[in-house]
């Protein structure tokens, strides 16, 4: 049964850079019928899609964040990745790692805080 | 982007009663539409996807319908567990857009 869990550090200061790993069991990052992809969910508000990757190197991340985020897999460890440089208050929220937006991960809070 | 409006924010309704749960987008997906559950703390969990097919053990009360820019979510009959907050999903373009959500409240 495929599952996924987040990873990372919950505290994350102003201007510096959110990192957080996504591992899969029950199904390979290497497999090219999927795509992986991050989510996010500030306190109270709605979903936000922030980027997916196919394995075979495509990537698609929302405009309104390309320019700080980037998706990248490690397949030595069967995970994937997140960096979202230059973060600030507005970047607080549940993230949540996910195959397909099928299969999600539990979710992991992400506080942005000096 | 396709923007995504969700209406109403908020519906209260009865157990055992019907909730039609409605999402618009602001041009033609066809049929590349779904549709999540989310309780609080909890991930969202796929109910519907290609705008009308239940995925897997989703009970049959709820059905999706609609195609290019009209969707509709229906629940035929409350159970205390449908209450929770709900979502839709194009994903017929880049980048992926959701709706701002439907609560489903106890009324």
């Amino acid at each position: 049964q495929l599952q996924l869990q987040e990873s990372g550090p919950g505290l994350v200061k102003p201007s510096e850079t959110l990192s957080l790993s996504c591992t899969v069991s029950g199904g390979s990052v290497s497999s090219t019928s999927h795509f992986w992809g991050w989510i996010r969910q500030p306190p109270g508000k709605g979903l936000e899609w922030i980027g997916s990757l196919y394995y075979s190197g495509s990537t698609y991340y929302n405009p309104s964040l390309k320019s700080r985020v980037n998706i990248s897999v490690d397949t030595s460890k069967n995970q994937f990745s997140l960096k979202l440089t230059s973060v600030t208050a507005a970047d607080t929220a549940v993230y949540y790692c996910a195959r397909d937006l099928v299969s999600w991960g539990q979710g992991t809070l992400v506080t942005v805080s000096s | 982007e396709v923007v995504m409006t969700q209406s109403p924010a908020t519906l209260s309704v009865s157990p055992g009663e019907r909730a039609t749960l409605s999402c618009r987008a602001s041009q033609s997906i066809t049929s590349n539409l779904a549709w999540y559950q989310q309780k609080p703390g909890r991930a969202p969990r796929l109910l519907i996807y290609g705008a009308s097919t239940r995925a897997t053990g989703i009970p049959a009360r709820f059905s999706g319908s609609g195609s290019g820019t009209e969707f509709t979510l229906t629940i035929s009959s409350l159970q205390s567990e449908d209450f929770a907050a709900y979502y839709c999903h194009q994903y017929n373009k880049w980048p992926r857009t959701f709706g701002q959500g439907t609560k489903v409240e106890i009324k």
